[in-house]
């Protein structure tokens, strides 16, 4: 079945350094990518929809320029969490569909935690 | 816009027994699909069940079930036979019908403990 890579799994970093979390689409193409956000015990909540070749697009009090999303193959986007800080520390969820397959269900990745100190 | 209300924090359920989660939402759209989704400990999300608005038969996947009311915009989920696997968050989800950008909109979930 189709498969989303996640990496990595968790990871924690200074206060002020940068993370990048990857997903890639194993066995499938990914024109578009969902990028959530999960604080503990909380929903899911969307930051951004990121396209391949075109600029993403983001939720209403997300900042583009502290997470910067790329999506520049159609089996690979990335979340970069710039000059993160305590509170940035969350799940952080990537999910897609096969190109074309805008009704089918979304795949997920296993997610990233991140723990900024 | 789209909202997903899940209106019970917390639910238990004895294993063998019959349990059912509440969802509403609302929209005023009339082609959609909702969802259940689980999320044990750890955190992998994994898709229970389906149902595309236009169906007016509930899904159904073995020990799950959906009553899906579209004029009272209710999709709650039945779990028949509890097992403790099936302890876990559980959300409600929405998802528009069609387009490749079509995101997901997820309820606030419900943590679901099954008591041996």
């Amino acid at each position: 079945g189709a498969v989303v890579s996640q990496h990595p799994s968790w990871v924690i970093c200074k206060s002020g350094t940068s993370v990048k979390i990857e997903c890639r689409s194993l066995d499938f193409q990914a024109t578009t990518m969902f990028w959530y956000r999960q604080f503990p015990k909380q929903s899911l909540m969307l930051m951004a929809t990121s396209n391949e070749g075109s600029k993403a697009t983001y939720e209403q009090g997300v900042e583009k320029d502290k997470f910067l999303i790329n999506h520049a193959s159609l089996t690979l986007s990335t979340l970069t969490v710039t000059s993160a800080h305590p509170e940035d520390s969350s799940f952080y969820i990537c999910s897609t569909h096969s190109a074309g397959a805008y009704n089918s269900p979304l795949h997920f990745g296993n997610g990233t935690r991140l723990t900024v100190t | 816009a789209q909202t997903v209300t899940q209106s019970q924090p917390e639910m238990s359920v004895q294993e063998a027994e019959t349990v059912t989660l509440s969802c509403t939402y609302d929209t005023s759209e009339s082609d959609y699909y909702l969802f259940w989704y689980k999320q044990p400990p750890s955190r992998q999300m994994i898709l229970v069940i389906r149902q595309e608005a236009y169906k007016q038969q509930n899904a159904t996947e073995n020990r799950f079930s959906v009553n899906f009311q579209k004029a009272a915009k209710s999709f709650s989920l039945k779990i028949s036979d509890s097992q403790l696997g099936d302890a876990a968050m559980y959300f409600c989800a929405y998802r528009t019908f069609g387009g490749a950008t079509n995101k997901l909109i997820f309820g606030t979930g419900t943590l679901l403990a099954v008591q041996p």
